[in-house]
């Protein structure tokens, strides 16, 4: 069965401090890797995904995530977080088909 | 370009009641989606359409839920009679490419 891991359920962290968000993901042969941020009273956006080609992916406004396969995991890290990046956090996988299959979110909150 | 919309946004209603959701997903896009998202857990895919299409529902309970898209455009989800672990949000998500966009969500309340 297909399964999404996000090993913390919240991350308190201060502003211009790193964070990182940990996801694995059971083992398959080809997956396509996403994150999804939600913020407070509105709907999923996505933030990054891996489809192929380059291990390492950015976002527009400084997120990037590595997909490691030998690890099964697509960590999402930021060098220096502000408020407004204060959200939840979803890593989700296709396998393929394009069904999503999310974890359970991390929840970053951010203080001054 | 207009996103995903759905209504109501929120919903209260007593258990053995009914109740249904509305979803109009971004023009042109065949692919729609279906997600209950309970509090404190991830969005778990419930219906996939393609066109008017039923492609996957293996996770719906269907003995209560039922859900339609005739024209291959707009889509609605229902809920009869409701239940009180029926309490979540509502995520209707359209897809082009390899990019799902999702609505606000409706968030429904079983007392």
């Amino acid at each position: 069965a297909q399964s999404v891991t996000q090993l913390d359920s919240q991350v308190p962290v201060f502003e211009e401090a790193p964070v990182e968000l940990r996801c694995n993901y059971s083992s398959s042969v080809s997956v396509y890797l996403f994150w999804y941020v939600q913020y407070p009273n509105q709907g999923l956006q996505l933030l990054l995904k891996y489809l192929s080609g380059s291990t390492l992916v950015e976002s527009i406004n400084g997120f990037e995530a590595e997909f490691n396969k030998s690890q099964t995991s697509f960590h999402l890290r930021k060098p220096s977080v502000h408020i407004s990046d204060t959200a939840e956090y979803f890593c989700a996988v296709s396998y393929g088909d394009y069904k999503l299959s999310f974890g359970a979110g991390t929840t970053v909150t951010v203080r001054a | 370009e207009a996103g995903v919309a759905q209504s109501p946004r929120y919903k209260i209603i007593e258990k053995r009641q009914s109740v249904a959701f509305w979803c109009n997903p971004i023009s042109g896009h065949a692919t729609l989606y279906w997600y209950q998202q309970i509090l404190g857990q991830g969005p778990k895919l419930l219906i996939q359409f393609q066109n008017n299409g039923v492609v996957d529902d293996s996770q719906l309970p269907k003995d209560r839920f039922s859900a339609e898209r005739l024209k291959g455009v707009d889509s609605t989800l229902k809920i009869q009679p409701a239940k009180l672990e029926d309490s979540a949000v509502y995520l209707c998500a359209s897809r082009s490419a390899g990019e799902q966009f999702f609505g606000p969500g409706t968030r429904l309340t079983v007392l």
